[in-house]
């Protein structure tokens, strides 16, 4: 149990285009995921909260216009990169707090690898 | 605001041998304590977690940790490691109850050598 997903796994895209990120929580609900970046040979760095049905909550420095966030249902979350440049190329990872039973666990996806040339 | 020390950025060990990862906190607040390990090129998997009762918490792959309060450590332990057990290792913290922000730790590298 307890699996989080996210598609894609790699992606490589030009300077100044868009790419989303989705992460799902398949065998449960996650009314809170989170959204984190981590850059080689560093720790995890919390970008954003994301909260069903409502704005995501934006870590300080990260700027909310250029990383929309938007959790539509208790299972979908996703992050999209608008007018990415080399130096958004990481790692971006993203957990699921599951609803009930162990709330306070977070549960990770298996990442994102995002290049910008 | 809590913040998480790991103490160590890589361990090399060899094979079978024990090996001890030191986590350390600071927090004003009562908080819940988590090891995850992260392989190369993927999300981090959650190897035990400490949240109450039972100070000594076991965990998957032969891993555990030892919640002190006095000394506001949580250090992860294995007594004999497999070359599989090569990866990184995360030390997180959150505050109990209510909305539970992690905030990780530098990591550890373990590096096992046959």
């Amino acid at each position: 149990g307890a699996v989080v997903s996210q598609h894609p796994s790699r992606v490589i895209c030009k300077s100044g285009t868009s790419v989303k990120i989705e992460c799902r929580s398949l065998d449960f609900q996650a009314t809170t995921m989170f959204w984190y970046r981590q850059f080689p040979k560093q720790s995890l760095m919390l970008m954003a909260t994301s909260n069903e049905g409502s704005k995501a909550t934006y870590e300080q420095g990260v700027e909310k216009d250029k990383f929309l966030i938007n959790h539509a249902s208790l299972t979908l979350s996703t992050l999209t990169v608008t007018s990415a440049h080399p130096e958004d190329s990481s790692f971006y990872i993203c957990s699921a707090r599951a609803v009930g039973g162990e709330t306070d666990t977070q549960y990770f996806g298996p990442g994102t690898r995002l290049t910008v040339l | 605001a809590q913040s998480v020390t790991q103490l160590d950025s890589q361990v090399p060990v060899f094979e079978e041998a024990p090996v001890e990862l030191r986590c350390n906190y600071s927090s004003s607040v009562s908080v819940y304590l988590f090891w995850y390990v992260q392989y190369p090129n993927q999300g981090l998997q959650l190897l035990l977690k400490y949240l109450s009762g039972s100070t000594l918490v076991k965990g998957i792959n032969g891993f555990e940790a030892e919640f002190n309060k006095s000394q506001t450590s949580f250090h992860l332990r294995k007594p004999s490691v497999h070359i599989s057990d090569t990866a990184e290792y995360f030390c997180a913290v959150s505050t109990s109850g209510g909305y539970n922000k992690l905030i990780f730790g530098a990591g550890t590298r373990l590096a096992v050598h046959p």
